[in-house]
């Protein structure tokens, strides 16, 4: 069974530092990989996500992230955080088939001080 | 577009009262999901309908039920309220089918409490 893992719970930044967060998977075949990202009291939206081609992939915001095959992981990455990325991020994996289940990660609550 | 729409918006009930939780997509899409979210153990997914007919049990499918009424709506139904279903859930739908590449929308969620 897939299964997702996201190792920082609850990350905090000054504004203008870089931000790196961990998402790792585990499944042994084609994976599509998505982040989404859950302001305070809102739904979840999109902000990349990866299917094939480039690993490094660019969302919105100035977000992005890179697929490393070999070491099962989907980092996000922001070079300069604003207190305005205060929110929670999920990382989510969907295998590639007729298979529609989709697995997110316990989520990373990130916290940017002004 | 309205995209994902969720009913209610909260919603409290004693214990052993019984809900529908209802979903409802106007963007075509095949599949949709229910999912809790409590802190610190991000989404579980509950059932899943990867179409028109089909559901499936997700990780944490004990104490609901689902109907897929048609393409477009989705209910997720609570028989007899438990306090450990207090949570936050969410409906999700995405295209599904011809590709598995494709994002999932949200609703804006329904908070559940069960007193």
């Amino acid at each position: 069974a897939q299964s997702v893992s996201q190792h920082n719970h609850h990350v905090i930044l000054s504004e203008a530092a870089s931000l790196e967060l961990g998402c790792n998977y585990s499944y042994g075949g084609t994976v599509n990989l998505f982040w989404y990202v859950q302001y305070p009291g809102q739904h979840l939206q999109l902000l990349l996500k990866y299917f094939s081609g480039d690993p490094l992939v660019k969302g919105i915001k100035g977000f992005e992230a890179e697929f490393i095959k070999s070491k099962f992981s989907f980092n996000l990455r922001k070079p300069s955080v604003q207190w305005s990325d205060t929110a929670e991020y999920f990382c989510a994996v969907i295998t590639s088939g007729g298979y529609q289940k989709v697995t997110f990660g316990t989520g990373t609550k990130l916290q940017v001080i002004p | 577009n309205a995209g994902v729409t969720q009913t209610p918006k909260f919603q409290v009930l004693k214990t052993g009262q019984s809900m529908t939780l209802q979903c409802a997509q106007d963007m075509n899409h095949n599949s949709m999901y229910w999912y809790r979210q409590d802190p610190g153990m991000g989404l579980r997914l509950i059932y899943y309908s990867a179409s028109e007919g089909t559901t499936d049990k997700g990780e944490v499918p004990n104490g609901y039920n689902v109907s897929r009424l048609n393409k477009r709506e989705f209910s997720l139904r609570l028989e007899s309220a438990a306090p450990s279903q207090t949570s936050v859930y969410f409906c999700a739908s995405r295209a599904g089918l011809r590709g598995s590449n494709q994002p999932q929308h949200f609703g804006d969620g329904t908070r559940l409490s069960i007193l």
